[in-house]
């Protein structure tokens, strides 16, 4: 069974241009999640889909980030601007339904604004 | 609200030596709890999660956890540490199937 999907797997930009990332869970996964993990720290969540919609995205600093998830599969984080302090590696991750939902992540997008 | 404390930002051991990379949590409710293992430049590693039941659960690659809701504890250990187990180990919270929780890691480092 494939895994979490996720690329690029890295970016260097200048500040103030845009970056896209893309996330596709693993099949039948109903909930994908982003995080972002600063360096030496633990994920921090961005934003929760559950199918199409989101229903958690209270983290997700809204004046420069957007998420969508189109037809509840692969999704896609856009930073528009992106600022020195969003530097980090961003994780996908993937749930089944169930009490549990135990996730499992991609290998992540490691981000370098310059 | 759920927290993590990971006590020790870093532990190292000799080869051969025993593992304890300690986790306590806090919540309102039962917690699930989740240790997940972190590689350089890759995503994190489901090791093992205790969800109801037995509270001494089993993961992969020989490491196990205990859930000890008196201590709020659920520390991850394993007998016998490997060169291969250097990486940082991560212990996370979720309560009723949401997001995780993270602390903020424990770096492993291994010594022959």
């Amino acid at each position: 069974e494939a895994g979490v999907v996720q690329s690029p797997r890295y970016k260097i930009i200048e500040k103030k241009q845009p970056v896209a990332f893309w996330c596709n869970p693993i099949s039948g996964h109903n909930t994908l999640y982003w995080y972002r993990q600063n360096l030496g720290q633990g994920p921090e969540l961005l934003i929760r889909y559950e199918n199409e919609e989101a229903v958690d995205d209270s983290q997700l600093p809204k004046d420069r980030f957007s998420a969508e998830r189109l037809k509840g599969v692969d999704s896609t984080l856009k930073i528009q601007p992106a600022e020195l302090g969003d530097s980090a590696v961003y994780l996908c991750a993937s749930s089944p339904a169930g009490a549990t939902r135990t996730q499992y992540f991609g290998p992540g997008t490691r981000l370098l604004v310059l | 609200a759920q927290s993590v404390t990971q006590l020790g930002s870093h532990v190292s051991v000799s080869e051969g030596a025993l593992v304890l990379l300690r986790c306590n949590y806090s919540s309102s409710v039962p917690p699930y709890l989740f240790w997940y293992v972190q590689y350089p430049n890759q995503g994190l590693q489901l090791l093992l999660k205790y969800t109801t039941g037995a509270t001494l659960v089993k993961g992969i690659n020989g490491f196990e956890a205990e859930f000890k809701k008196s201590e709020t504890s659920f520390h991850l250990t394993k007998p016998s540490a490997h060169m291969s187990d250097a990486a940082e180990y991560f212990c996370a919270v979720s309560v009723g199937g949401t997001a995780l929780i993270f602390g903020k890691g424990t770096t492993l480092s291994v010594s022959s």
